[in-house]
Formats: structure tokens, sequence, C-alpha cells
């Protein structure tokens, strides 16, 4: 089946260590999204990219690192520079503006 | 399964009757609006979308409203089923291909 996968569901972090989250779309979408949902609040956008080997900071970038060497792949890097990383992180994809983003189900981030 | 808003609107409908969400959206700009409908523990899945050239669009069960002279956007279920219990979360496209999402509201489905 096409969708987003995003891996693992969750994920637990210790002080001052970076973890990785991964996203990876079997739709050939080439624009790619990550968001970060907290409590009460709606989905705010952390990085995006609109083509491979490209990609641009949204909303609240700063802690956070991605890479896009693939069209198929987009992981999002929760670095030590996060003060407050425990939340929901969800990774979507769409064809581009005007289309509709495609989400995958989550990755729980918690602090041990 | 994990709450995705501790303190959202709710809005809390008997099965069978019609629902309607509202969202206000910020930017006279926007051409592009999104409804998601998102369970606990899951992403936002796709409900319906409308461009600013339109102001209703209709789907399976649902509706969307656009008035772009007040700047609001509704979303309309007709005989609400158990099963649409969930945040609805509005988003607009004002610029490239970044979508800002409202903050949602929780739907409550009564037997």
């Amino acid at each position: 089946d096409g969708g987003i996968t995003q891996s693992p569901k969750y994920l637990f972090r210790k002080e001052g260590q970076n973890v990785t989250l991964s996203c990876e779309q079997n739709l050939n979408h080439d624009a790619m999204y990550w968001y970060r949902q907290d409590p009460g609040q709606g989905l705010r956008l952390i990085y995006y990219s609109q083509i491979v080997n490209d990609f641009q900071k949204g909303d609240i970038a700063e802690g956070y690192s991605v890479s896009r060497e693939k069209k198929e792949s987009f992981p999002l890097t929760v670095t030590s520079a996060q003060k407050n990383p425990t939340a929901f992180y969800l990774c979507a994809s769409s064809w581009g503006r005007d289309q509709p983003q495609h989400f995958g189900d989550g990755t729980r981030l918690s602090i041990l | 399964g994990e709450s995705v808003g501790l303190h959202l609107p709710t809005l809390s409908v008997q099965e069978g009757d019609n629902s309607i969400i509202n969202c206000a959206y910020s930017n006279s700009a926007s051409d592009y609006f999104i409804w998601y409908k998102q369970e606990s523990g899951k992403g936002p899945q796709f409900i319906i979308d409308i461009r600013s050239n339109m102001d209703k669009r209709q789907g399976q069960r649902v509706t969307v409203l656009l008035n772009k002279t007040v700047k609001h956007l509704s979303l309309q279920i007709a005989a609400t089923q158990p099963g649409d219990s969930a945040v609805y979360f509005c988003a607009e496209n004002n610029a490239g291909n970044m979508l800002t999402f409202g903050g949602g509201t929780r739907l409550m489905v009564k037997p």
C-alpha cells in the first residue's frame, strides 16, 4: 500500500543525546514536511523540503536538523540543543502547493 | 491512546444529528484550505479541501463552506456517527507549500 511510514512509534531520549526519527514515503511526492504537535495546540512546522538535497526551516527549526538525500526519505534529528523535545512528531508529504499533505502516524518522543 | 489536545474546544452531538465545526483563518491571501480528522495516537487524515474560487464543496457526508468576506471556514458532517469522534483541524495555505493549522476542535458523538 502507498503511504508514509514513521518509525519508531515511541522514542526515549536521554539528556544530551541526539535522536533521529525516520520518515519514508512511497507516494512519489516531491515535498516532505516535519511538524511538532503539543497537547492543546495545532501542528507547528519544523522543516520542509520541496526537492531532493534542498530543505528550508519552518517556524520552530531551532534544535532540529534534517536531510533529504533521497526523494522517499526525510529523517529528522532532534539534537541536544532542543531543550523541550517531548512532543508528538508528524511527517507529511505532498505533490506540492495546492495539494493536500498526507501524514504518517507519528512518533512520540519522551525524555528519560 | 494518547490525547492530541487536553484543552481543545469541544463539540458534543447526538448520534445521527448533523455536526458543524467552525474555523476562522488568519490570512486574506490564503487560497487553499483543508480539513483534517485526527484520532487519538494517529496522524491527521485528509477529509476534504476547497480552493478560494469556490464557496462550497461536498464530499461523502461532509460539506465545506468558505466565506472569504469574514475569513471563515466550516465543516458540516451529516448524520454524525460514533466513528466521527476525533479532533478536527482546519489548515490554510497562504505561501509556498506551507500550511498553517488551526488549534483543532474535539468532536464527541453520544450514542
